[in-house]
């Protein structure tokens, strides 16, 4: 069974540009969640998508969003990025008998 | 904001030793789940443990779980040095009788057992 694939691994974008995140989660999963990884700030919660509804969505602001499409993959934007935009995001898809299963993660580096 | 601290925030042992990771949270919770990390890579899914289970145990990892303190533990025994990597526990909070569809980490614990 293919696990949670993120795409790219790594990416190096200049502040002021924009970056869209791909997350396509296990078969069967229809719940895909977004969480930001930062050496200050930890891990942070990001949004969170069930059947293209968003259900939740963290404390940050409005220049990240994302979406899911109608096979549950998802894709996060970041626009309009800043130096402190720099971090691992991470992906995580999980079913009502399932609990979360993380993918590797997109390093994103902004310069 | 983190729900979840982890103590201590570091710790080194040696190989065959066993590795005793605190988490202590605030609100009330559904279940408590811990994670290992490698090197900035992904989370890699240890145990869950649900708000009305004590113990629980999965090859060489326990796990127990205190509501009334609010805190869990997580045990490796017999430790190697493969299982050097950050640990984290998180939890699925109790929202409006449910769940908010989210995991609240703490900061994590970085074990380096030495061979």
């Amino acid at each position: 069974k293919a696990g949670v694939t993120q795409t790219p691994r790594y990416l190096i974008k200049t502040r002021g540009q924009q970056v869209t995140l791909s997350c396509s989660p296990i078969s069967g999963h229809r719940s895909v969640s977004w969480y930001q990884q930062t050496p200050g700030q930890g891990l942070q919660f990001l949004f969170e998508y069930f059947s293209e509804t968003q259900r939740n969505k963290g404390n940050f602001p409005g220049r990240f969003s994302g979406r899911q499409f109608s096979n549950s993959r998802s894709e996060m934007n970041v626009s309009t990025l800043e130096l402190g935009d720099s971090a691992l995001y991470l992906c995580a898809s999980s079913s009502t008998r399932s609990g979360y299963t993380f993918g590797s993660g997109t390093r994103l580096t902004v310069v | 904001s983190q729900q979840g601290e982890e103590d201590p925030q570091a710790l080194s042992i040696q190989e065959g030793e066993n590795a005793t990771m605190n988490c202590s949270y605030k609100t009330s919770i559904n279940n408590l789940q811990w994670y290992r990390q490698n090197s900035g890579r992904g989370l890699v899914h240890l145990i869950l443990i649900r708000s009305n289970e004590r113990e629980k145990h999965s090859g060489r990892l326990r796990v127990t779980l205190d509501t009334s303190k609010k805190s869990s533990s997580l045990l490796i025994t017999a430790s190697r040095a493969a299982d050097t990597a950050s640990y984290f526990c998180a939890t699925d909070d109790v929202y409006s009788g449910g769940s908010n569809y989210k995991l609240t980490f703490g900061k994590g614990t970085l074990l380096t057992v030495n061979p």
